[in-house]
């Protein structure tokens, strides 16, 4: 069975601009969340989306978005792109709620110079 | 909302040598989670806890959960360089919104 999927692993953007990660979660999965992570602050949770609804939001600037597509496929997206958005964002999914193991991807690793 | 104070941040231990890290929380906690990321990976689903006074094992991993819920800790006895790597704890809520404690990095010297 394939585990999270994230896309792109790696990438590099210029203050201002914006960017959108991609995750596939496992299959099955409808639930998938969204984290943060940097060494100052660690891990924060950002939103989750179940059956394409957000049913819960991080404290992040209205900046950071997401959506979730009836395949339960995940994006989120930043914009107006700052230094500090410099950080591993790792996608995390789940079967349905509270109780099921979530699994976590191999993240994307997002660099703002 | 809920936080957890994790101790220590960092602990050199020497190969074999055991190792215990801390979560506390200042609330009951309804569940804990413990989590590994080893460098350069993704945080790994490790154990839940539940009921008060819970003892797991796995393998060299004992992992509790304080009478009160309101602290627990994660015993790895005789560490081996596998087990390098972040140890995180993290406060379950509804939907999945985790709460991850700052994490103990580990460092085995062979």
């Amino acid at each position: 069975k394939a585990g999270v999927t994230q896309t792109p692993r790696y990438l590099i953007k210029t203050r201002g601009q914006q960017v959108t990660l991609s995750c596939s979660p496992i299959s099955g999965h409808r639930s998938v969340s969204w984290y943060q992570q940097t060494p100052g602050q660690g891990l924060q949770f950002l939103f989750e989306y179940f059956s394409e609804t957000q049913r819960n939001k991080g404290n992040f600037p209205g900046r950071f978005s997401g959506r979730q597509f009836s395949n339960s496929r995940s994006e989120m997206n930043v914009s107006t792109l700052e230094l500090g958005d410099s950080a591993l964002y790792l996608c995390a999914s789940s079967l349905r709620d509270s109780g099921n193991t979530i699994y976590f991807g191999e993240g994307s690793w997002l660099t703002v110079v | 909302g809920q936080q957890v104070m994790q101790i220590p941040q960092y602990q050199h231990v020497q190969e074999g040598e055991d190792f215990t890290t801390y979560c506390n929380s200042s609330t009951t906690l309804s569940n804990i989670q413990w989590y590994k990321q080893r460098p350069g990976g993704h945080p790994v689903f490790l154990i839940q806890l539940v009921k008060s006074g819970e003892v797991k094992k796995q393998k060299r991993l004992t992992f509790q959960f304080g009478e009160a819920k309101k602290n627990s800790s994660l015993h790895i006895t005789a560490t081996q360089t596998t087990d390098v790597g972040t140890y995180f704890c993290a406060l379950g809520a509804g939907s999945y919104q985790l709460t991850f404690g700052k994490g103990t990095k580990l460092s085995v010297i062979p």
